[in-house]
């Protein structure tokens, strides 16, 4: 079955800089790839996704690129706010089969 | 209205007790899952559903049974509980695939004393 690895577990950046969260995958059949925000206490919350057949896409501060190649995947957020501090998660999935997350990433943003 | 929504939000049981948790969705998708986030936040599959039919089961233990009486709904019942079955249970519906994105329920936070 796929595999997503995720790093870091946790990053720590100033406000007001930019983070990066990078996965990677094992399954080359994949062909979607969401990251969810979790909030303390919350939901997991779908915030961008991208499909196989883009390399990049954008919403504002957020970002996602994908090298198939290399079956990898990231998020950048620009221009950190307090709050996007939360947990984040990365994903993939091949058609029918279940979303396989990555682990989490503790994303903390200092004032 | 809240678009996939589970009952109960908290559930604190003894060890050995049978227990359900119910989940709702209002978004015409049509499959559903059950998720399990233990405490270090790790988001696994446990059960996937597709009109109604088991598509998905992965490793778990047979005291834990999903049940689709409708596309709209799926329970997941749990028997003989035990203290590792502590966790946050989290439902989520997509349409037609996973590939469509989910919609995750306000998960329900199991504790078995």
């Amino acid at each position: 079955g796929e595999n997503v690895e995720q790093h870091p577990s946790t990053l720590s950046v100033q406000e007001g800089d930019s983070a990066v969260i990078k996965c990677t995958y094992s399954d080359s059949a994949s062909n979607y790839f969401p990251w969810y925000k979790q909030e303390l206490g919350k939901r997991p919350q779908l915030i961008i996704d991208i499909r196989s057949n883009v390399g990049e896409k954008k919403d504002q501060r957020i970002a996602v690129t994908l090298n198939k190649t290399a079956k990898h995947f990231s998020l950048h957020i620009t221009e950190t706010q307090p709050e996007d501090s939360a947990v984040y998660f990365c994903a993939a999935a091949i058609d029918a089969d279940g979303l396989t997350f990555g682990k989490g990433t503790h994303l903390i943003i200092q004032p | 209205d809240t678009a996939v929504s589970q009952t109960p939000k908290y559930l604190v049981t003894q060890m050995g007790n049978d227990k359900s948790i119910k989940c709702e969705q209002n978004l015409g998708h049509d499959t559903m899952y059950w998720y399990k986030q233990d405490s270090k936040k790790f988001l696994k599959i446990m059960f996937s559903y597709n009109n109604k039919e088991l598509i998905i089961n992965e490793t778990v233990p047979n005291r834990f049974s999903p049940k689709s009486p409708d596309k709209a709904h799926l329970n997941l019942h749990i028997n003989s509980l035990e203290l590792g079955d502590s966790a946050v249970y989290f439902c989520a519906s997509s349409r037609l695939a996973a590939n469509y994105g989910y919609t995750f329920g306000s998960g329900t936070r199991l504790t078995v004393v």
